[in-house]
């Protein structure tokens, strides 16, 4: 019963270049949420997506950052022109519906560092 | 916006002393949550409240819920080496929104 998964666990980048998150939620599951952790802080959420649809981004950066969930395939968190303080732990969850009380489920995150 | 605000930062406790992490909103919630996370590692879920005044037990945790649903605590009684790292609570805020608004976590840790 695989998690939450996650790609790359590590992503190093030199500033300017683009960055690709992967996350596959748990099997059953349509809802994802990204979030970002900077060291030593709480999760900051950026956006949460169904399948093909935006539902909320109301915390995703205006420019630069990206995030997509296709029919087919893993959501994407895209960076592009990264810069030093996109450096950050981004942690994917899931759950299996969109309700209130619906759990969401962790990966174990992409931890980015931007040289 | 929403702020949950979580105390303390940080705390240190000897091996078999108790321990208490505190949430607060600044809105109401239509429920919270608690997650467990240790160093390098990621968030995992360990209980959801929603029922005003709830508490929930889980071995040597104690979870409550105020009456006001806007403020939670983690109670953690006769700690071990196992409950190391950070405790944050997430918020769901009244309403239509869905995203958890998470505290900045109480970092754990238990000397031996």
């Amino acid at each position: 019963n695989a998690g939450v998964m996650q790609n790359p666990r590590h992503l190093v980048r030199r500033r300017g270049q683009e960055a690709r998150l992967r996350c596959s939620p748990m099997k059953g599951h349509s809802h994802v949420y990204w979030y970002r952790q900077l060291p030593e802080e709480g999760l900051k959420f950026m956006v949460y997506l169904q399948k093909e649809n935006i539902i909320d981004e109301s915390g995703m950066p205006k420019e630069r950052f990206s995030a997509e969930f296709p029919k087919e395939g893993p959501s994407i968190l895209r960076i592009q022109q990264v810069v030093r303080g996109d450096s950050a732990a981004y942690f994917c969850a899931s759950s299996l519906g969109g309700g209130r009380t619906d759990t969401q489920y962790f990966g174990p995150g992409t931890r980015l560092t931007v040289l | 916006g929403q702020q949950v605000m979580q105390i303390p930062q940080y705390q240190h406790v000897q091996e078999g002393e108790d321990f208490t992490t505190y949430c607060n909103s600044s809105t109401t919630l239509s429920n919270i949550q608690w997650y467990k996370q240790r160093p390098g590692g990621h968030p995992v879920f360990l209980i959801q409240l929603v029922k005003s005044g709830e508490v929930k037990k889980q071995k040597r945790l104690t979870f409550q819920f105020g009456e006001a649903k806007k403020n939670s605590s983690l109670h953690i009684t006769a700690t071990q080496t196992t409950d190391v790292g950070t405790y944050f609570c997430a918020g769901l805020p009244s309403g239509s929104a869905r995203q958890l608004t998470f505290g900045s976590g109480t970092q754990l840790t238990v000397l031996p």
